[in-house]
């Protein structure tokens, strides 16, 4: 079955630090959504990818699509405590599942040390 | 402009118990989803739903677990005889019409320990 992969599980780094979280499918995606949850809280929607190659910046975070639409990732450049939680892919479900069908991995949990 | 919004947000039951969450989508959306988180886990989807219509259910446990979105009032997740391992984070999201594209707003979730 359609598998997503994110990684590092855990990533903790010092306020300043740049942080990447990687996100692999193991089926070509037509679409991906990146999400953040802070600890206790509900996942909050930051950006959809569609085309192949995409880029897409808001202000620290930057997102890429890979060429293949088989991967993806998240750069946060220079840290800040409010950027502490856990980071969701979350590509559509494979197989024809119907829209909001999304594949939620185990995320990516950045803690941030002042 | 109010978000999905969900209540109980906590709901503790005692096994054998039922729990009722209920949901009602942004102003604007009538496609709504149920997901269920467990402790340190992903998100999982359950159920996509639209008035009066179960649309995919690909998700929801066989037994004991059931959806509906009435014409009038918010969307319900019923757990019937409810276990320890039904304790979880549930969530409903949801969509515009006619929105073709999978992003999907998330309310702040109904929290349900099994005792």
């Amino acid at each position: 079955g359609q598998q997503v992969m994110q990684i590092p599980q855990y990533q903790h780094v010092q306020e300043g630090e740049d942080f990447t979280t990687y996100c692999n499918s193991s089926t070509t995606l037509s679409n991906i959504q990146w999400y953040k949850q802070r600890p206790g809280g509900h996942p909050v929607f930051l950006i959809q990818l569609v085309k192949s190659g995409e880029v897409k910046k808001q202000k620290r975070l930057t997102f890429q699509f890979g060429e293949a639409k088989k991967n993806s990732s998240l750069h946060i450049t220079a840290t800040q405590t409010t950027d502490v939680g856990t980071y969701f892919c979350a590509p559509p479900s494979a197989g024809g599942g119907s829209q909001g069908n999304l594949i939620f991995g185990k995320g990516t949990k950045l803690s941030v040390k002042p | 402009n109010a978000g999905v919004m969900q209540n109980p947000r906590h709901l503790v039951r005692r096994r054998g118990q039922e729990a009722r969450l209920r949901c009602s989508p942004m102003k604007g959306h009538s496609h709504v989803y149920w997901y269920r988180q467990l402790p340190e886990e992903g998100l999982k989807f359950m159920v996509y739903l639209q008035k009066e219509n179960i649309i995919d259910e690909s998700g929801m446990p066989k037994e004991r677990f059931s959806a509906e979105f009435p014409k009038e009032g918010p969307s319900i997740l019923r757990i019937q005889q409810v276990v320890r391992g039904d304790s979880a984070a549930y969530f409903c999201a949801s969509s515009p019409v006619g929105d073709r594209i999978n992003t999907i707003y998330f309310g702040e979730g109904s929290w349900l320990t099994v005792v």
